[in-house]
Protein backbone atom coordinates (compact mmCIF):
# COMPACT_ATOMS: atom_id res chain seq x y z
CA UNK A 1 0.00 0.00 0.00
CA UNK A 2 0.82 3.40 -0.54
CA UNK A 3 2.27 5.55 2.31
CA UNK A 4 4.75 6.71 4.17
CA UNK A 5 6.93 3.55 6.26
CA UNK A 6 8.31 4.51 9.63
CA UNK A 7 10.81 1.58 11.01
CA UNK A 8 11.41 0.91 14.24
CA UNK A 9 8.18 1.49 15.98
CA UNK A 10 9.35 1.07 19.42
CA UNK A 11 13.17 1.75 20.46
CA UNK A 12 14.89 1.86 24.02
CA UNK A 13 18.27 3.44 23.72
CA UNK A 14 21.03 3.97 26.14
CA UNK A 15 22.44 7.91 26.84
CA UNK A 16 25.43 8.58 24.24
CA UNK A 17 24.20 5.66 21.95
CA UNK A 18 23.63 6.58 17.92
CA UNK A 19 20.49 5.10 15.82
CA UNK A 20 19.16 6.13 12.66
CA UNK A 21 15.32 6.22 12.67
CA UNK A 22 14.02 5.16 9.07
CA UNK A 23 11.41 7.14 6.73
CA UNK A 24 10.35 6.24 3.19
CA UNK A 25 7.67 6.68 1.14
CA UNK A 26 6.43 5.64 -2.57
CA UNK A 27 4.37 8.87 -3.52
CA UNK A 28 7.28 10.61 -4.81
CA UNK A 29 6.26 13.65 -2.81
CA UNK A 30 8.77 16.37 -2.32
CA UNK A 31 8.47 17.45 0.95
CA UNK A 32 9.56 15.70 4.07
CA UNK A 33 9.86 16.00 7.38
CA UNK A 34 10.61 14.81 11.01
CA UNK A 35 8.51 15.88 13.87
CA UNK A 36 8.77 14.86 17.39
CA UNK A 37 5.90 14.86 19.65
CA UNK A 38 5.93 15.42 23.38
CA UNK A 39 2.99 15.56 26.19
CA UNK A 40 1.65 19.25 25.98
CA UNK A 41 3.80 20.72 23.21
CA UNK A 42 2.06 20.07 20.20
CA UNK A 43 4.22 18.44 17.09
CA UNK A 44 7.63 20.24 16.79
CA UNK A 45 9.32 19.95 12.94
CA UNK A 46 13.26 18.80 13.53
CA UNK A 47 14.30 18.97 10.06
CA UNK A 48 12.62 19.08 6.44
CA UNK A 49 13.15 18.54 3.04
CA UNK A 50 12.03 19.42 -0.11
CA UNK A 51 13.56 17.15 -2.28
CA UNK A 52 16.95 15.00 -3.13
CA UNK A 53 20.23 16.56 -1.47
CA UNK A 54 18.37 19.53 -0.44
CA UNK A 55 17.63 19.56 3.61
CA UNK A 56 16.73 22.02 6.67
CA UNK A 57 16.80 22.78 9.79
CA UNK A 58 13.11 23.35 11.74
CA UNK A 59 12.43 24.54 15.33
CA UNK A 60 14.41 21.73 17.23
CA UNK A 61 17.45 20.08 15.08
CA UNK A 62 20.43 20.00 17.98
CA UNK A 63 21.09 16.59 18.28
CA UNK A 64 19.23 14.94 14.93
CA UNK A 65 21.25 14.79 11.84
CA UNK A 66 19.37 13.94 8.03
CA UNK A 67 19.76 13.67 4.62
CA UNK A 68 18.16 12.88 1.90
CA UNK A 69 20.21 11.03 -1.02
CA UNK A 70 17.02 9.56 -2.97
CA UNK A 71 13.29 11.16 -2.80
CA UNK A 72 11.98 8.21 -1.35
CA UNK A 73 14.33 8.34 2.12
CA UNK A 74 14.53 10.59 4.61
CA UNK A 75 16.16 9.19 7.45
CA UNK A 76 17.01 11.11 10.83
CA UNK A 77 19.86 10.36 12.81
CA UNK A 78 20.32 10.58 16.88
CA UNK A 79 24.00 10.96 17.14
CA UNK A 80 24.28 10.98 20.67
CA UNK A 81 20.93 10.14 22.44
CA UNK A 82 19.96 11.91 25.51
CA UNK A 83 16.72 11.45 27.73
CA UNK A 84 15.39 14.60 26.72
CA UNK A 85 15.46 12.93 23.24
CA UNK A 86 12.83 10.27 24.32
CA UNK A 87 9.61 11.27 22.66
CA UNK A 88 7.31 9.97 19.56
CA UNK A 89 8.61 10.73 16.53
CA UNK A 90 6.70 11.34 12.95
CA UNK A 91 7.66 11.29 9.65
CA UNK A 92 5.20 13.32 7.17
CA UNK A 93 5.32 13.57 3.21
CA UNK A 94 3.83 15.83 0.92
CA UNK A 95 3.74 16.85 -3.19
CA UNK A 96 4.52 20.85 -2.85
CA UNK A 97 2.45 23.26 -3.50
CA UNK A 98 -1.18 24.56 -2.43
CA UNK A 99 -3.60 21.61 -2.80
CA UNK A 100 -1.78 18.84 -1.37
CA UNK A 101 -2.23 17.34 2.06
CA UNK A 102 0.22 15.53 3.99
CA UNK A 103 0.60 11.52 4.68
CA UNK A 104 1.91 10.76 8.43
CA UNK A 105 3.96 7.38 9.41
CA UNK A 106 2.95 5.40 12.29
CA UNK A 107 5.41 7.20 14.47
CA UNK A 108 8.60 5.60 16.25
CA UNK A 109 8.47 6.12 20.38
CA UNK A 110 11.81 6.10 21.67
CA UNK A 111 12.99 5.67 25.04
CA UNK A 112 16.61 6.94 25.93
CA UNK A 113 17.25 5.63 29.75
CA UNK B 1 1.45 33.25 21.85
CA UNK B 2 1.43 30.47 19.88
CA UNK B 3 0.52 30.91 16.40
CA UNK B 4 -2.24 28.29 16.16
CA UNK B 5 -4.48 27.91 19.18
CA UNK B 6 -7.18 25.62 19.48
CA UNK B 7 -9.86 25.02 21.84
CA UNK B 8 -11.04 23.52 24.15
CA UNK B 9 -7.97 21.76 25.59
CA UNK B 10 -10.14 18.58 26.76
CA UNK B 11 -13.79 17.76 25.85
CA UNK B 12 -15.92 15.36 26.97
CA UNK B 13 -19.31 14.41 25.05
CA UNK B 14 -22.16 11.62 25.38
CA UNK B 15 -22.49 9.64 22.59
CA UNK B 16 -24.80 11.75 19.65
CA UNK B 17 -23.94 14.95 20.86
CA UNK B 18 -22.95 17.73 18.69
CA UNK B 19 -19.21 18.71 18.84
CA UNK B 20 -17.80 21.43 18.03
CA UNK B 21 -13.62 22.18 18.10
CA UNK B 22 -12.33 25.66 17.32
CA UNK B 23 -8.60 26.62 15.93
CA UNK B 24 -7.54 30.38 15.92
CA UNK B 25 -4.42 31.27 14.22
CA UNK B 26 -2.14 34.32 14.32
CA UNK B 27 -0.41 34.58 10.16
CA UNK B 28 -1.17 34.23 6.85
CA UNK B 29 -1.90 31.06 5.58
CA UNK B 30 -2.58 29.15 2.25
CA UNK B 31 -3.84 26.25 3.65
CA UNK B 32 -5.37 24.55 7.32
CA UNK B 33 -5.19 20.56 8.08
CA UNK B 34 -7.29 18.95 10.67
CA UNK B 35 -5.65 16.13 12.17
CA UNK B 36 -6.51 12.43 13.59
CA UNK B 37 -4.73 11.07 15.96
CA UNK B 38 -6.31 7.93 18.01
CA UNK B 39 -4.65 6.70 21.61
CA UNK B 40 -0.95 5.16 21.33
CA UNK B 41 -1.94 5.74 16.67
CA UNK B 42 -0.49 7.19 14.06
CA UNK B 43 -1.50 10.55 12.72
CA UNK B 44 -4.30 10.98 9.64
CA UNK B 45 -5.39 14.00 7.67
CA UNK B 46 -8.93 14.37 7.87
CA UNK B 47 -9.36 17.79 5.73
CA UNK B 48 -7.25 20.53 4.38
CA UNK B 49 -9.10 24.01 3.51
CA UNK B 50 -8.07 27.04 2.23
CA UNK B 51 -11.81 28.16 2.16
CA UNK B 52 -15.52 27.97 2.83
CA UNK B 53 -16.31 24.23 4.04
CA UNK B 54 -16.05 20.62 3.96
CA UNK B 55 -17.67 17.84 4.76
CA UNK B 56 -17.06 14.06 4.88
CA UNK B 57 -19.40 11.61 6.66
CA UNK B 58 -20.20 13.21 10.08
CA UNK B 59 -17.44 15.59 10.07
CA UNK B 60 -17.37 19.25 8.60
CA UNK B 61 -14.42 21.63 8.90
CA UNK B 62 -15.23 25.28 7.86
CA UNK B 63 -13.07 28.15 7.98
CA UNK B 64 -13.30 31.92 7.82
CA UNK B 65 -10.13 33.87 6.34
CA UNK B 66 -11.02 36.76 7.11
CA UNK B 67 -11.28 36.05 11.41
CA UNK B 68 -8.42 33.33 10.91
CA UNK B 69 -10.27 31.10 12.32
CA UNK B 70 -11.43 27.35 11.76
CA UNK B 71 -13.52 24.82 13.05
CA UNK B 72 -14.55 21.14 13.09
CA UNK B 73 -17.43 20.08 13.75
CA UNK B 74 -18.81 15.67 14.78
CA UNK B 75 -22.51 15.47 13.59
CA UNK B 76 -23.91 12.43 16.06
CA UNK B 77 -21.00 11.60 17.79
CA UNK B 78 -19.60 8.07 18.62
CA UNK B 79 -17.25 6.79 21.19
CA UNK B 80 -14.99 5.57 17.92
CA UNK B 81 -14.58 9.17 17.89
CA UNK B 82 -12.41 10.03 20.68
CA UNK B 83 -8.98 10.71 19.65
CA UNK B 84 -6.91 13.83 19.57
CA UNK B 85 -7.59 16.25 17.28
CA UNK B 86 -5.23 18.66 16.00
CA UNK B 87 -4.98 22.18 13.65
CA UNK B 88 -2.52 22.79 11.69
CA UNK B 89 -1.59 25.23 9.24
CA UNK B 90 0.96 25.99 6.01
CA UNK B 91 1.67 29.49 5.45
CA UNK B 92 2.86 29.32 1.65
CA UNK B 93 4.45 26.45 -1.05
CA UNK B 94 8.07 26.96 -0.88
CA UNK B 95 11.13 26.25 1.82
CA UNK B 96 10.26 27.14 5.08
CA UNK B 97 6.46 28.38 4.13
CA UNK B 98 5.39 24.95 3.63
CA UNK B 99 5.88 23.61 7.02
CA UNK B 100 3.06 23.08 9.03
CA UNK B 101 2.62 24.90 11.96
CA UNK B 102 0.53 22.89 14.78
CA UNK B 103 -2.18 23.45 17.59
CA UNK B 104 -1.20 21.44 20.69
CA UNK B 105 -4.54 19.37 20.23
CA UNK B 106 -7.59 18.76 21.70
CA UNK B 107 -8.07 15.76 23.11
CA UNK B 108 -12.16 14.13 22.52
CA UNK B 109 -13.51 11.45 24.93
CA UNK B 110 -16.75 10.25 23.90
CA UNK B 111 -18.86 7.99 26.29
CA UNK B 112 -21.37 5.76 25.47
Amino acid sequence: NAGVTQTPKFQVLKTGQSMTLQCAQDMNHEYMSWYRQDPGMGLRLIHYSVGAGITDQGEVPNGYNVSRSTTEDFPLRLLSAAPSQTSVYFCASSYIGRVYGYTFGSGTRLTVV
Amino acid sequence: KNEVEQSPQNLTAQEGEFITINCSYSVGISALHWLQQHPGGGIVSLFMLSSGKKKHGRLIATINIQEKHSSLHITASHPRDSAVYICAVKRGYGGSQGNLIFGKGTKLSVKP
